[in-house]
């Protein structure tokens, strides 16, 4: 199982809801990434978790909580969401992480999740 | 500054046409990674290398260190090809993540 699943791929919702992205991976990888992409623009990293701890949070407003139950799912929380966050919201995983090396590690992503907010 | 430039910007083919597309980067690197992005979708990771060739079935890619340049080629083009084509470098001190050109949207038409 070489996949990263992300649920649900689509999503509607108001600035005043609640909601949750799911991403979960089977390879084994201790590392796992949230990214935000807008339309016909590059992924932009969010988050990092490298054995179930955040190592990176790349100044990204509270509004989303990442979260890391154990080493195959991430989740990301979202509440009070404003109509400029609306993306593609990407999962990706890799064997591993290093601080203090360039990274050799091929990354693998989902599909995405593309969240509206109204 | 650290940077990765892609280019074209935009990439128009007949089917069976060999394309290239071209990536610089700013500094010196470990490794390079080429993605690649359908519309709506996810993204796929085609390549890491950090020197020579890699091979692919039609899909080749090579970089040189030296000359902080990479390419990748897509022999016998085919309209599934179609996609946006991202190049992506290491660069931040201290944190392996990766910053990431603007792509190449390749349309081949049959």
């Amino acid at each position: 199982d070489t996949e990263v699943t992300q649920t649900p791929k689509h999503l509607v919702m108001g600035m005043t809801n609640k909601k949750s992205l799911k991403c979960e991976q089977h390879m084994g990888h201790r590392a796992m990434y949230w990214y935000k992409q807008k339309a016909k623009k590059p992924p932009e990293l969010m988050f990092v978790y490298s054995y179930e701890k955040l190592s990176i949070n790349e100044s990204v407003p509270s509004r989303f909580s990442p979260e890391c139950p154990n080493s195959s799912l991430l989740n990301l929380h979202l509440h009070a969401l404003q109509p400029e966050d609306s993306a593609l919201y990407l999962c990706a995983s890799s064997q591993d992480y290093y601080e203090g090396y360039s990274s050799r590690e091929k990354l693998f992503f989902g599909s995405g999740t593309q969240l509206s907010v109204l | 500054k650290n940077e990765v430039e892609q280019s074209p910007q935009n990439l128009t083919a007949q089917e069976g046409e060999f394309i290239t597309i071209n990536c610089s980067y700013s500094v010196g690197i470990s490794a390079l990674h080429w993605l690649q992005q359908h519309p709506g979708g996810g993204i796929v990771s085609l390549f890491m290398l950090s020197s020579g060739k890699k091979k692919h079935g039609r899909l080749i890619a090579t970089i040189n260190i030296q000359e902080k340049h990479s390419s990748l080629h897509i022999t016998a083009s085919h309209p599934r090809d179609s996609a946006v084509y991202i190049c992506a470098a290491p660069f931040n001190s201290g944190y392996s993540t990766l910053t990431f050109g603007k792509g190449t949207m390749l349309l081949v038409s049959p």
